[in-house]
C-alpha cells in the first residue's frame, strides 16, 4: 500500500498570514494532485502537477512536485478565511493508475 | 452541467440492516470509484469500476460490502448487514479515464446505530 503522509494535520492561522502544507511518501508517483474539501461537500481538484520539480500556480497557492516525484508542497500567501477547509494530496501510480489519497490537512484561518 | 449525484445524502439505519447507497455519474465519464471518509482513516478507496467493470475491488472491507454497476450512468453500494464500524461518509467519483481528475459527488452520510 502507497502511503501518503501529510503535515501538519491541523492548522490554524489568522488571516494574512503565510502557510505550507506538505505531501510525502517513500514511493514514486507519475503525477500527483491536490483538492480541497469543504464540509458537507466532496473534494474539488485544484491543480495536477506531472513532472518532478515543477511548480504551479494558482492565485495565492504555489504548488510543486519533488524532484523525485514522491513528495508535493503547497504554498498559500496571505490566507484567507475562504482558504478554510480540508486540503488532500493525491498521487497516481503508473501500474494501478489510481489515485491513493493522503492523510489530510485541516485548515482554519480566522479573521 | 451536472455533477456527480449521490442519494440518500444522510442515511441512519440499525444495526443489521441493509443499507443501498446511489450513484449517477458524469455522462460520458467511464471510471467510477467509491470512497469511504472517516475521521480515524481519511478517504479509501473501496472500488473502481472501468466502463462499467469492477478493476479493482481490494479495498471493499469484507463480503458484507458489495458494488454494482449495471450501467454507464448508475451505481450501487450495498452493505448487508450494516454494523455500527461502517458509519463514515460515502463519496462517488468519476472522471474520463482513471488517474485524470475526479470529479466528487456530495457524499452519503451513513450512521448505523
Amino acid at each position: 500500500t502507497q502511503l501518503l503522509e501529510q503535515s501538519p494535520q491541523f492548522l490554524s492561522i489568522q488571516e494574512g498570514e503565510n502557510l505550507t502544507v506538505y505531501c510525502n511518501s517513500s514511493s514514486v508517483f507519475s503525477s500527483l494532485q491536490w483538492y480541497r474539501q469543504e464540509p458537507g461537500e466532496g473534494p474539488v481538484l485544484l491543480v495536477t502537477v506531472v513532472t518532478g520539480g515543477e511548480v504551479k500556480k494558482l492565485k495565492r497557492l504555489t504548488f510543486q512536485f519533488g524532484d523525485a516525484r514522491k513528495d508535493s508542497s503547497l504554498h498559500i500567501t496571505a490566507a484567507q478565511p475562504g482558504d478554510t477547509g480540508l486540503y488532500l494530496c493525491a498521487g497516481v501510480s503508473g501500474t494501478a493508475s489510481k489515485l491513493t489519497f493522503g492523510t489530510g490537512t485541516r485548515l482554519q484561518v480566522t479573521l | 452541467d451536472a455533477g456527480v449525484i449521490q442519494s440518500p445524502r444522510h442515511e441512519v439505519t440499525e444495526m443489521g440492516q441493509e443499507v443501498t447507497l446511489r450513484c449517477k455519474p458524469i455522462s460520458g465519464h467511464n471510471s467510477l470509484f467509491w470512497y469511504r471518509q472517516t475521521m480515524m482513516r481519511g478517504l479509501e478507496l473501496l472500488i473502481y469500476f472501468n466502463n462499467n467493470v469492477p478493476i479493482d475491488d481490494s479495498g471493499m472491507p469484507e463480503d458484507r460490502f458489495s458494488a454494482k454497476m449495471p450501467n454507464a450512468s448508475f451505481s450501487t453500494l450495498k452493505i448487508q448487514p450494516s454494523e455500527p464500524r461502517d458509519s463514515a461518509v460515502y463519496f462517488c467519483a468519476s472522471s474520463l479515464q482513471t488517474g485524470l481528475k475526479l470529479f466528487f459527488g456530495s457524499g452519503t452520510q451513513l450512521s448505523v446505530l
